[in-house]
Order: structure tokens, then C-alpha cells, then sequence
């Protein structure tokens, strides 16, 4: 069963709008942490955000909000007044009970963003 | 600013080659990984190890194998190249508590 599932292969935004890049996850475990990256057509993983399952407010790092809603087991990205840059692809990822140890994350098969002028 | 290095950035290489993918860190992590990445496709963790001596196999079977000698260390070898390994390796690192992994830009390897 996938833990990580992310519905929207694809998605387009005007310059400066908002978007929502949709998470959902599965985990029994009560003790698990959510992962927003961004990459670039470079490559490179960028960390974008965190939520932690006990956190009680979700999480925001500038532009970027986490919608966090427990019960559905969501975990949606929010980009405010989206800029060209934040063209890329996106990856929800979890780190759950079974990663304690070894602290892997398990990724999503991400949404590309493109933002358009 | 980078604190986790990849060598070769690209690499394009004939079937049957011996390949060593470099990754260094240097913010003394113990725990370090390997996730290889199909273009446009999700991150399969493939090697992690707790620290120096320790290696582990991941979630998706690889013929590439690791090693860890030393803390900031954990170099992937590919004993005999072949086009299924053309892919995207990504090496990473994290401390301890809820922290996130940190990422090297990642080697871009074709077999031909």
C-alpha cells in the first residue's frame, strides 16, 4: 500500500497567485513527521517545510503554509503569490514509526508545478 | 551553501564499466542514504547506513553496494554498469531529533 500518495501529476498557476499542491498519507503509527521538498530541473532536493503529527498549529516558512488535517490524513502544500521560480516539481514525503531508526523518509511520486506569466 | 557533496555531477559511461559515486558530508552526521530517482518519478531509498562500519539495504533492490569508513564518507559502487542503472543517484544526510534530510545535488548517470 502506498504511504504517500499525491493526486495531481501536474499543475498550473498564474504568476502571483496561490496554489495548493495536495498530500494524503497512510501511517498507524500516532508519532510521524511530514516533508515538503522542492526540485528544481537541476536536480537538487530542497527542504521546504515540516509537520510534526503532534504539532498543534501547521507549519509556515514564508510563502509556504502547510495545510495540516489530521483526521483526513492530509498534509496539502499552500504557495502564496506564486513567482516564477517556484517552477519544479514537488515531493510530499513521511518519516513514520517504521523510519525511527533508520530516519528514512518515504517520498511521493510529486506534483510538477508550473507557473505561468 | 552545500554541506553535502556529490561527485560526478553527470556521468556517462559504457556498459560493463566499474563506477564509484562520491558523497561527502560535513556537518558530522551519522546517518546517510542513497535514493535513486527516474526522471519525473519519486525517490526510492536504496542504501542508508547508521554510521561509520554500517550499512544497510533500502526499500528498493539495488545492484550498487556502499560503504562507510568514515563518518563524512559514503561512496556507491556500481561493479559493472548497465543501462537499467541510468538514473538519478541522490545522497543524503540528517542529525538527530524530527530533522529533515539534507540533500547533494545529485549524480546524473547514463550507461550507454
Amino acid at each position: 500500500a502506498q504511504k504517500i500518495t499525491q493526486t495531481q501529476p501536474g499543475m498550473f498557476v498564474q504568476e502571483k497567485e496561490a496554489v495548493t499542491l495536495d498530500c494524503t498519507y497512510d501511517t498507524s503509527d500516532p508519532s510521524y513527521g511530514l516533508f515538503w521538498y522542492k526540485q528544481p530541473s537541476s536536480g537538487e532536493m530542497i527542504f521546504l517545510i515540516y509537520q510534526g503529527s503532534y504539532d498543534q498549529q501547521n507549519a509556515t516558512e514564508g510563502r509556504y503554509s502547510l495545510n495540516f488535517q489530521k483526521a483526513r490524513k492530509s498534509a496539502n502544500l499552500v504557495i502564496s503569490a506564486s513567482q516564477l521560480g517556484d517552477s519544479a516539481m514537488y515531493f510530499c514525503a513521511m518519516r513514520d514509526g517504521r523510519d525511527t531508526g533508520r530516519r528514512a523518509l518515504t517520498f511521493g511520486s510529486g506534483t510538477r508545478l508550473q507557473v505561468q506569466p | 551553501e552545500a554541506d553535502i557533496y556529490q561527485t560526478p555531477r553527470y556521468l556517462v559511461i559504457g556498459t560493463g564499466k566499474k563506477i564509484t559515486l562520491e558523497c561527502s558530508q560535513t556537518m558530522g552526521h551519522d546517518k546517510m542514504y542513497w535514493y535513486q530517482q527516474d526522471p519525473g518519478m519519486e525517490l526510492h531509498l536504496i542504501h542508508y547506513s547508521y554510521g561509520v562500519n554500517s550499512t544497510e539495504k533500502g526499500d528498493l533492490s539495488s545492484e550498487s553496494t556502499v560503504s562507510r569508513i568514515r563518518t563524512e564518507h559514503f561512496p556507491l559502487t556500481l561493479e559493472s554498469a548497465r543501462p537499467s542503472h541510468t538514473s538519478q543517484y541522490l545522497c543524503a544526510s540528517t542529525g538527530t531529533g524530527p530533522s529533515t534530510l539534507h540533500f547533494g545535488n545529485g549524480t546524473r548517470l547514463t550507461v550507454t
